[in-house]
């Protein structure tokens, strides 16, 4: 089936570092990715929705400056979490949708951040 | 997205179907409904999806009832392997993104 790569599955950096995480789509283009957080027994929440070539479209609350997406082609998004401080601290994931094919969309495996 | 409803959690004998409810009841009509599951520490893993019609496939069976207002995803011989967090979601908008909820917590016991 089809795969999304997340990398780092685990990342520690200290506070005031930026962090970027990667999220690829190994076998179909992804026209749109979305990026999550989830926090420690709670359910995944939509923090942005990015479109290939264009701004990403951030949820109520998420700061855009804080965290910066970029989607520059078909099967590359990354999300860059600016300035991080312990609060930021959480379990990131990000899903593809293929565009072309089934339109399904399908997870990374996530990515830990502690930021200490 | 429609809004759904889930039962918080489930238990279920390992080797006996799993049946786990989602109510959608403001579902439209051309809403899909999805099933995903979330195994501990893990991205979510898509299980399966239908319209109006009954859907089969190597993981599980959903049951979408006539009117669509609710759904049941079976697990037909459920193992230790399938204890997860299944959310039931019916996505809309023009993304089509992802919302979720508390989902179920299954769990499968020896």
């Amino acid at each position: 089936g089809a795969v999304v790569s997340q990398h780092p599955s685990w990342v520690i950096c200290k506070s005031g570092t930026s962090v970027k995480i990667e999220c690829r789509s190994l076998d179909f283009q992804a026209t749109t990715m979305f990026w999550y957080r989830q926090f420690p027994k709670q359910s995944l929440m939509l923090m942005a929705t990015s479109n290939e070539g264009s701004k990403a479209t951030y949820e109520q609350g998420v700061e855009k400056d804080k965290f910066l997406i970029n989607h520059a082609s078909l099967t590359l998004s990354t999300l860059t979490v600016t300035s991080a401080h312990p609060e930021d601290s959480s379990f990131y994931i990000c899903s593809a949708r293929d565009g072309g094919g089934t339109g399904r969309t399908y997870f990374g495996s996530g990515t830990r951040l502690t930021v200490v | 997205d429609a809004k759904t409803t889930q039962p918080t959690s489930m238990d279920c004998a390992e080797g006996r179907a799993a049946n786990l409810p989602c109510n959608h009841s403001t579902i439209s009509g051309n809403e899909y409904v999805y099933w995903y599951r979330q195994i501990h520490s893990q991205g979510p893993q898509y299980i399966i999806h239908g319209l109006k019609n009954n859907e089969t496939n190597e993981m599980a069976s959903l049951i979408i009832t006539e009117d669509r207002k609710s759904s049941t995803l079976i697990l037909p011989h459920a193992t230790l392997r399938d204890t997860a967090v299944y959310y039931c979601i019916a996505p809309s908008g023009s993304a089509r993104q992802l919302t979720f909820g508390s989902g179920t917590q299954l769990t499968v016991l020896p």
